[in-house]
């Protein structure tokens, strides 16, 4: 089982510029989600789908991010423009359930930073 | 809104030696997390506790959940230098569906010879 698949792993980028992120869930999850880590912090959750439905976007800062997920499967998150508080690791999550146990699986997660 | 609070944010200590991590949340969900980071990797599923009193022990880890007190420890025993590292607990939406975790801000763990 190839694990939840990231990429890229890092980018740097100059603040006003576009920036996309990609993320392969694990095959059968059908819950998927992005975090955003602040250097210091916890993972934040910015966006949950259910298959290919956004069924909680309610901390997506909307005027900039953007995500989505054509056919159920992989995603993408895209910063535009980006701002230098952009900056963090970006998370990407699976999630499944077994016996009434949920299980999340994350990813290696994507560094960003603005500059 | 969900909280979760872990104390303390960071912890130095020697070899061989005992500690606590405390985890306390704000909701009724009984299903509780603890992951390890290492610096510059993702998170590493270490613990799932799902109800009251549910304790589970893996090598010199021991975590706990007590759901009445919206507490959940996770204790080192006979610490070892190879446990450094920042350690989360999360809580699972209390909605009943695939919420998502909300994380405590972390440990961040150092072991020293």
């Amino acid at each position: 089982e190839a694990g939840v698949v990231q990429s890229p792993r890092y980018k740097i980028i100059e603040k006003k510029q576009p920036v996309a992120f990609w993320c392969n869930p694990i095959s059968g999850h059908n819950t998927l989600y992005w975090y955003r880590q602040n250097l210091g912090q916890g993972p934040e959750l910015l966006i949950r789908y259910e298959n290919e439905e956004a069924v909680d976007d309610s901390q997506l800062p909307k005027d900039r991010f953007s995500a989505e997920r054509l056919k159920g499967v992989d995603s993408t998150l895209k910063i535009q423009p980006a701002e230098l508080g952009d900056s963090a690791v970006y998370l990407c999550a699976s999630s499944f359930t077994l016996q009434g146990v949920r299980g999340y699986t994350f990813g290696s997660g994507t560094r960003l930073t603005v500059v | 809104e969900l909280k979760v609070e872990q104390n303390p944010l960071f912890l130095s200590m020697q070899e061989g030696k005992n500690y606590t991590i405390y985890c306390n949340y704000s909701t009724t969900s009984d299903r509780l997390y603890w992951y390890r980071q290492d610096p510059g990797k993702s998170l590493e599923s270490l613990f799932v506790l799902l109800s009251n009193g549910a304790v589970k022990q893996e090598g010199r880890l021991m975590a706990s959940l007590d759901t009445k007190a919206r507490l959940s420890t996770l204790h080192i025993t006979a610490a070892v230098h190879d446990l450094s590292a920042t350690y989360f607990c999360a809580v699972d939406g209390s909605g009943g569906g695939a919420d998502g975790l909300t994380f405590g801000k972390g440990t961040h763990l150092i072991i020293q010879p």
